[in-house]
């Protein structure tokens, strides 16, 4: 499976917008991004996809680059509830069925 | 909304003891999935399932067992727990994949094995 590397660690200041960005080099052609968060003691929250348009939604939006090796998800006006750790996901696919392979994703915080 | 409930928010087992954790979703998902997560390791995919009595090895089996007898109900099984097996379990559940099946995931199960 495609694998993603993301920064360990962010700061936003509240009311800013917070971008964050993760390479995904090794995507093959029809492979999606997903983005989720995990606030903590919650479960992971999925946030918004894309495979070559950018795309938005209540939540974020989400740039993919023309190569489609990297992508940025961004948060328009962070509140102090969006911090959280922030995964890049590229589903392995396959015999029918799918499964993600979380990393350690990006703890973002968001200051007042 | 999809729903998926893990039966335990919290448990504390003994060594040697069987455990059986339950995940129900809502929403007629083909798809579910077990992962543990531990603190600086991310989440780690355990098993995952594809349909009604069809299982597959993730990434760390061992130790572990699943049954999906219902389409809706998914279950971990730690045959013997051991205090490694200590940890926060979350299920997961989706549609096969096509563009738009996001996982949705339940709160997890702080297991504590002693």
């Amino acid at each position: 499976d495609a694998k993603t590397t993301q920064p360990p660690s962010m700061d936003c200041a509240e009311g800013r917008a917070a971008n964050l960005p993760c390479n995904h080099s090794t995507i093959s052609g029809n492979e999606y991004v997903y983005w989720y968060r995990q606030i903590h003691s919650q479960g992971p929250q999925y946030i918004i996809h894309g495979l070559k348009n950018n795309e938005t939604n209540e939540m974020a939006s989400l740039i993919i680059t023309e190569d489609r090796k990297s992508s940025t998800l961004i948060l328009p006006h962070a509140t102090l509830r969006d911090t959280a750790v922030y995964y890049c996901i590229v589903p392995y696919s396959g015999a029918g069925s799918y499964q993600l392979t979380f990393g350690k994703g990006t703890k973002l915080s968001v200051i007042p | 909304d999809v729903k998926v409930t893990q039966s335990s928010r919290y448990l504390v087992k003994r060594t040697g003891e069987k455990v059986f954790l339950e995940c129900v979703q809502d929403m007629d998902h083909e798809n579910m999935f077990w992962y543990r997560q531990d603190p600086g390791l991310g989440l780690r995919l355990i098993y995952f399932s594809y349909d009604v009595k069809m299982k597959e090895k993730g990434d760390i089996p061992e130790g572990y067992s699943v049954s999906r007898e219902k389409k809706e109900r998914f279950s971990l099984i730690l045959e013997s727990a051991s205090t490694n097996q200590t940890s926060m379990y979350l299920c997961a559940s989706s549609s096969p994949y096509r563009a738009g099946s996001p996982l949705h995931f339940g709160n997890g199960t702080r297991l504590t094995v002693t």
